[in-house]
């Protein structure tokens, strides 16, 4: 089982800081590294995707990735409480499906 | 519009029985899983298909069968079913041709008494 390596937190900030979520990864051979949300209850939802070394911004939302050092970072700036949630780490292996890590618990706190 | 669903939402059953989840997508997607989440909300894949052909069975037992009788459905048939089934069943589907951006359905939370 290729693994997926996150701080299961919970990671505490406050409302208006920017939280930094981290995650490693084993397979050297991975190409495409994922991040999800989960709310409470809920289903995990795709908020950003990453495939070349560098980072990716998509509006509040930067991911970051290091292939050498096998390390995938998500940058969440001006963190809302709207954003607390669990936030899953995933890399695509063997081009069929995706191994995810145990997830992130984010608090951010008004 | 639903892109991905599956029913039921709950699922209470007593060991022993036979049950399933079905699942659809209208995303015109050709992969599609199954995960578990266990109580500690670990995500784990159990089955992927590819255009109705099993591409990944992950070491689960044979009392999980999946059928997928076109790339839009795929099942879940558990037979006998035992107290550490409990968990949350997702349903996902992918674009395929190595496009692994998952879409999730909401999740059957599946509860063995």
């Amino acid at each position: 089982q290729k693994e997926v390596e996150q701080n299961s937190g919970p990671l505490s900030v406050p409302e208006g800081a920017i939280a930094s979520l981290n995650c490693t990864y084993s397979d050297r051979g991975s190409q495409s590294f994922f991040w999800y949300r989960q709310y409470s209850g809920k289903s995990p939802e795709l908020i950003m995707f990453i495939y070349s070394n560098g980072d990716k911004e998509d509006g509040r939302f930067t991911a970051q990735l290091n292939k050498a050092s096998q390390y995938v970072s998500l940058l969440i700036r001006d963190s809302q409480p709207s954003d607390s949630a669990t936030y899953l780490c995933a890399f695509a292996r063997s081009g069929y499906a995706l191994n995810f890590g145990k997830g992130t618990s984010l608090l951010v706190t008004p | 519009d639903t892109a991905v669903s599956q029913t039921p939402k709950y699922l209470v059953t007593q060991m022993g029985n036979d049950k399933s989840i079905k699942c659809e997508q209208n995303l015109g997607h050709d992969t599609m899983y199954w995960y578990k989440q266990d109580s500690k909300k670990f995500l784990k894949i159990m089955f992927s298909y590819n255009n109705k052909e099993l591409i990944i069975n992950e070491t689960v037992p044979n009392r999980f069968s999946p059928k997928s009788p076109d790339k839009a459905h795929l099942n879940l048939h558990i037979n006998s079913l035992e107290l550490g089934d409990s968990a949350v069943y997702f349903c996902a589907s992918s674009q395929g041709g190595g496009e692994l951006r998952a879409f999730f359905g909401q999740g059957t939370r599946l509860t063995v008494v």
